[in-house]
């Protein structure tokens, strides 16, 4: 069964941890995309990797990091230094010939 | 990254009646896409437009692409209450940086 999963759906951190939200995807997709939602807002790109090992920045990478170790998996860090972490994230994947992205559940993290 | 801006950002409508949203860029765009969120769930795709004045159809939803290939829009006739939800454009620049508008919520009412 193909597709892109986020997990977990729900978390929960007090203020001042790192946390990792995972994401992985089996569509064999070079592109992955990272993004936060808030309420009634829309999706803000935070981070975008084409390849392996290469990731770019987005328009709101602060207080952020990810990895791509594997092809199949692209996990973000929401680092300490994130002012206003609570939020719904969402990854994306999808192939470089730049056609229709897949979205991941989400995963709605709130920070106490 | 491109910018697409989008309006309007909320639209309520009554069962039956139209409903359109609008996608404009100051800059030419390579390609437009547009994808549906339902309430609680996850932006799905609905079509991709590449071509100047390209008109698309999928049942009720009408998608266009304008002649300078800097604004889009998606129109719904006779909504229905399964149509609710938002709508999202978005666009793939030569970098690969798929940026999306800031999404019309639509609101049905019966």
């Amino acid at each position: 069964d193909g597709g892109i999963t986020q997990s977990p759906k729900y978390l929960f951190r007090k203020e001042g941890q790192n946390v990792t939200l995972s994401c992985e995807q089996n569509l064999n997709h070079d592109a992955m995309y990272w993004y936060r939602q808030d309420p009634g807002q829309g999706l803000r790109l935070i981070y975008y990797s084409q390849i392996v090992n290469d990731f770019q920045k987005g328009d709101i990478a602060e207080g952020y990091s990810v990895s791509r170790e594997k092809k199949e998996s692209f996990p973000l860090t929401v680092t300490s230094a994130q002012k206003n972490p609570t939020a719904f994230y969402l990854c994306a994947s999808s192939s470089l010939e730049g056609t229709e992205a897949f979205f991941g559940q989400g995963t709605r993290l709130t920070v106490v | 990254g491109q910018q697409v801006m989008q309006i309007p950002q909320y639209q309520h409508v009554q069962e039956g009646e139209d409903f359109t949203t609008y996608c404009n860029s100051s800059t030419t765009l390579s390609n437009i896409q547009w994808y549906k969120q339902r309430p609680g769930g996850h932006p799905v795709f609905l079509i991709q437009l590449v071509k100047s004045g390209e008109v698309k159809k999928q049942k009720r939803l009408t998608f266009q692409f304008g002649e300078a290939k800097k604004n889009s829009s998606l129109h719904i006739t006779a909504t229905q209450t399964t149509d609710v939800g938002t709508y999202f454009c978005g666009t793939s620049g030569s970098a690969r940086q798929l940026t999306f508008g800031s999404g019309t919520q639509l609101t049905v009412l019966p």
